[in-house]
């Protein structure tokens, strides 16, 4: 057990449809990253929050959003859903301390966003 | 721009043999270059990270990983494989503390008895 949680485990839904992604860091993890991986495009990196602030963004689709709130929990929005948007969807976090080399990232169970 | 390339999408061995997993990556500065493990329908758990510390870095489970700057390569090691040791193995790089990962694409391990 990393310490990430996320919920829920499991959706389905329809395309053109939106749904939310929660992830909770574990305690005194400050900075949150999303991923996703499909067959495809294999793991890939979508944005990363520190402290409530949008830090990096990777391949995230106009279509996707998502923000940290001030408990350091995050969520992430996927509205107008397509058929290649099904995938597993990872958060991970870290401490992210200024000057610490390496920080390691600790990933949740994930949630699996099937779009039908 | 940095990345990985894991050689070999399948790596087959038996029980007891070495497992040998191959990363090379490409960075423009110095990398942080992590390996995690994936076991069916969970997430991704730390095998070990290099952060310039050592070359040679050992993680959990037995297994170990070299850093060779020369030639670029990060390749993971286990002397004796075990049928727990079946999974999918990701290698990934960041170039500073704490960015985002760039992950390779996986290489998974059959062991057969």
């Amino acid at each position: 057990d990393s310490g990430v949680t996320q919920t829920p485990k499991h959706l389905i839904t329809a395309t053109g449809q939106r749904v939310t992604l929660r992830c909770s860091p574990r305690s005194g993890d400050l900075s949150v990253y999303w991923y996703q991986q499909s067959l495809d495009q294999g793991l890939q990196f979508l944005i990363q929050y520190y402290n409530g602030e949008e830090r990096a963004k990777g391949n995230i689709l106009e279509r996707f959003s998502a923000q940290q709130f001030p408990d350091l929990h995050s969520e992430l929005n996927l509205s107008s859903l397509e058929l290649g948007d099904s995938a597993l969807y990872f958060c991970a976090s870290s401490v992210l301390a200024s000057g610490r080399a390496g920080d390691t990232q600790y990933f949740g169970p994930g949630t699996r966003l099937t779009v039908l | 721009a940095q990345s990985v390339t894991q050689l070999g999408s399948h790596v087959s061995v038996s029980e007891g043999a070495l497992v040998l997993l191959r990363c090379n990556y490409s960075s423009s500065v110095p990398p942080y270059l992590f390996w995690y493990v994936q076991y069916p329908n969970q997430g991704l758990q730390l095998l070990l990270k290099y952060t310039s510390a050592a070359t040679l870095v050992k993680g959990i489970n037995g297994f170990e990983a070299e850093f060779k700057k020369s030639e670029t390569s990060f390749h993971l090691t286990k002397p004796s494989a075990h049928m727990s040791d079946a999974a999918e193995y990701f290698c990934a790089v960041s170039a500073e503390a704490g960015t985002a990962l760039i992950f390779g694409k996986g290489t998974t391990l059959s062991v057969s008895s």
